[in-house]
């Protein structure tokens, strides 16, 4: 497609319960963020990927996020044991260029909205 | 690291009429300001951008404006209309489009017709 696409748009999870959130970048793209959104927030960083290597997690909550993306272009964002402070929006964004590349736009998905009960 | 933070919270102005939303910045290493539009259950749209090595740049209706010795950035939009409506977001980086951003928490502006 030509723009970075997320699925699923919205998911209830019940308390405890695993979800897993895609990223389809768009075609070509080297940088691949995540981001979390909390309402009335802005978005804050949760993971870095150039191509396929996780060069940072530090934003990562919790030892219960995990994101991993194995052949450099889709990404999937785990979230075990799911709690009641995760409910945010999740925010997939791509750009052309690595770290050391030119100048780029960030492009956003339109996000995964994650209501856990 | 870096902490940004965007005043006032939020914004109401009569259509036609200019916008000026400011952000202040912590972190002096921070070269790459980009300035983000987000309409309701949307995605962040980029509406332009700034590095450090410039104090202006302009886009039609829409300019920013960065000062480094204050370590403060601001958009400013003329002509306003009611489609400027939306959450507006500042953020800031220390590595370029490409490294991670750090975003303020956003303004909504209201342009009254």
């Amino acid at each position: 497609g030509a723009g970075v696409s997320q699925s699923p748009r919205y998911k209830v999870a019940k308390r405890g319960q695993d979800v897993a959130l895609r990223c389809d970048p768009i075609s070509g793209h080297v940088s691949l963020f995540w981001y979390q959104q909390a309402l009335g927030q802005g978005p804050e960083f949760l993971t870095y990927f150039q191509n396929e290597a996780q060069l940072d997690k530090s934003g990562l909550p919790s030892d219960r996020f995990f994101a991993e993306r194995p052949e450099g272009s889709v990404s999937t964002l785990k979230i075990q044991r799911t709690q009641q402070e995760d409910s945010a929006v999740y925010l997939c964004a791509s750009s052309l260029f690595g770290l050391a590349g030119g100048t780029g736009e960030l492009f956003f998905g339109e996000g995964s909205r994650l209501t856990v009960l | 690291g870096e902490n940004v933070e965007q005043h006032p919270s939020t914004l109401s102005v009569q259509e036609g009429d200019s916008a000026v939303i400011k952000c202040t910045y912590s972190d002096s290493a921070s070269n790459y300001f980009p300035w983000y539009k987000q309409e309701l259950g949307k995605r962040p749209q980029l509406i332009i951008d700034i590095r450090s090595n410039v104090g202006e740049k302009k886009d039609q209706r829409i300019a920013v404006t960065l000062n480094k010795t204050a370590k403060h950035f601001s958009l400013h939009i003329t002509e306003t209309q009611p489609e400027d409506s939306a959450v507006y977001f500042c953020a800031a980086s220390i590595s370029g489009a490409n490294s991670k951003l750090t975003f303020g928490k956003g303004i909504t502006l209201s342009v009254r017709p």
